[in-house]
């Protein structure tokens, strides 16, 4: 079956130090990641899309950056974390050939910056 | 991409049936209108999709008019378990992203 792992559940960072949240979904290849932010009582706002290795695209420029070392992994970084990263960080992958009802999320992780 | 713009809140009460109406003026003839759910604390998860006229399933009723410039999603009979973030989009099928805009906040009391 498909699925999708995202960790840490929770993580709580001081300003300025460093972010690795990792991605990972199982039983399916070559898909389609994303990255999604959601702030507090607001929407989700895409961050990061990859549509295969190496491949990123960025949509919208901040603090944070994204990779997919291997096929079925996408990592969301930052060197130097700012208060306004905080939020609720979310992984999806998409099914080709669905349309826009393929999206299935991970778990999610929630990031507070202190 | 459509714009799409609904309430940003709704109240109900269990046993009672939801209609969230999302318009989208500009549509385009390759898209379709999509609505996933939110609970706390977790993502989306997909609700319905259509393209025209009326889709249904075991979740809701998805309600398009002909000239498709809205849809109203239907939650017939809802329960507290309903309580959530419900987000219409707009998409080319087979897009290769999915924009989220801020949603409906549903909330079902007693």
């Amino acid at each position: 079956s498909q699925t999708i792992h995202q960790w840490p559940a929770t993580l709580v960072q001081p300003v300025g130090s460093p972010l690795s949240l990792e991605c990972t979904v199982e039983g399916t290849s070559n898909p389609n990641l994303y990255w999604y932010r959601q702030a507090a009582g607001r929407g989700l706002q895409l961050l990061f899309y990859s549509v295969g290795i190496g491949q990123i695209s960025s949509e919208v420029p901040q603090n944070l950056s994204a990779s997919r070392p291997q096929d079925r992994q996408f990592i969301l970084s930052s060197k130097k974390l700012l208060l306004s990263d905080s939020g609720f960080y979310l992984c999806a992958w998409m099914t080709e050939g669905t349309g826009g009802s393929g999206y299935t999320f991970g778990s999610g992780t929630r990031l507070t910056v202190v | 991409l459509a714009k799409t713009t609904q309430p940003i809140s709704m109240d109900s009460y269990e046993g009672q049936e939801v209609n969230i109406t999302c318009s989208h003026n500009n549509i385009a003839t390759n898209d379709y209108i999509t609505w996933y759910q939110q609970f706390p604390s977790q993502g989306p998860r997909f609700i319905i999709q259509g393209y025209k006229t009326k889709v249904t399933n075991e979740v809701a009723s998805l309600f398009i008019p002909a000239d498709r410039k809205s849809s109203t999603l239907s939650l017939p009979r809802v329960s507290l378990s309903d309580t959530a973030v419900y987000y219409c989009l707009v998409q080319r099928y087979n897009t290769d992203k999915l924009i989220f805009g801020t949603g409906t906040r549903l909330q079902v009391f007693p």
